[in-house]
């Protein structure tokens, strides 16, 4: 396993459209990360696994937005009816915990979505 | 809520000679971690450095350092020997202790001159 990977790489929508991502963490991670960045910004925390279970949501999590991790591990992430104001980097991150808490989490590629 | 501010959108440096990148961060936690991310042009997010808030020795890999300032709560990169591969935007990332988020700052954009 080479790293934490996404797909699709780029994804053009138009508004009202709904929008899936997919990602696929470093094989023996339990911890899954979900950040946004925005040009010119710092990638911005949205949600996180540990397993399956999605145990932290950030309040830029709309109702829009949901995010899934069915077997421990891969995850998607979903937009409904996406609006211009989505367009953004979608970031992927992995980690493993030993005990309580994970020092390092390795980021992928990233998914970037213009919304027309 | 935690803030971490990079005060320099971008910096550059001749190839070989040193830099410094500035980090503050504002919290009135006591157990956290900072980091230094490196994300190059069109591909992912690398950690540079790591910091335990809790150790007072200053942490160090190969030609990276940190100026680790508790109290004034700055956490500096300090690149040495620059190379051209070091051109990248750089992070400043704040992790609060029982929590899984990294909180990063806007990133300072380092272009390395040959």
């Amino acid at each position: 396993d080479t790293g934490v990977s996404q797909d699709p790489r780029h994804k053009i929508t138009k508004r009202g459209q709904n929008v899936t991502f997919r990602c696929d963490p470093i094989s023996e991670h339990n911890r899954l990360y979900w950040y946004r960045q925005t040009l010119g910004q710092g990638p911005e925390f949205l949600t996180y696994f540990q397993n399956e279970a999605q145990l932290e949501k950030s309040r830029l999590l709309s109702d829009r937005f949901s995010a899934e991790r069915p077997k421990g591990s891969f995850s998607t992430l979903e937009i409904q009816r996406t609006e211009q104001g989505d367009s953004a980097m979608y970031l992927c991150a992995s980690s493993l915990a030993l005990g309580q808490r994970s020092y390092e989490q390795y980021f992928g590629p990233g998914t970037r979505l213009t919304v027309t | 809520a935690q803030t971490v501010t990079q005060s320099q959108p971008e910096m550059s440096v001749q190839e070989a000679e040193t830099v410094t990148l500035s980090c503050t961060y504002d919290t009135s936690e006591s157990d956290y971690y900072l980091f230094w991310y490196k994300q190059p042009p069109s591909r992912q997010m690398i950690l540079v450095i790591r910091q335990e808030a809790y150790k007072q020795q200053n942490a160090t890999e190969n030609r990276f350092s940190v100026n680790f300032q508790k109290a004034a709560k700055s956490f500096s990169l300090k690149i040495s020997d620059s190379q051209l591969g070091d051109a990248a935007m750089y992070f400043c990332a704040y992790n609060q202790g029982g929590s899984e988020k990294l909180v990063f700052g806007k990133g300072t954009k380092l272009t390395v001159n040959p």
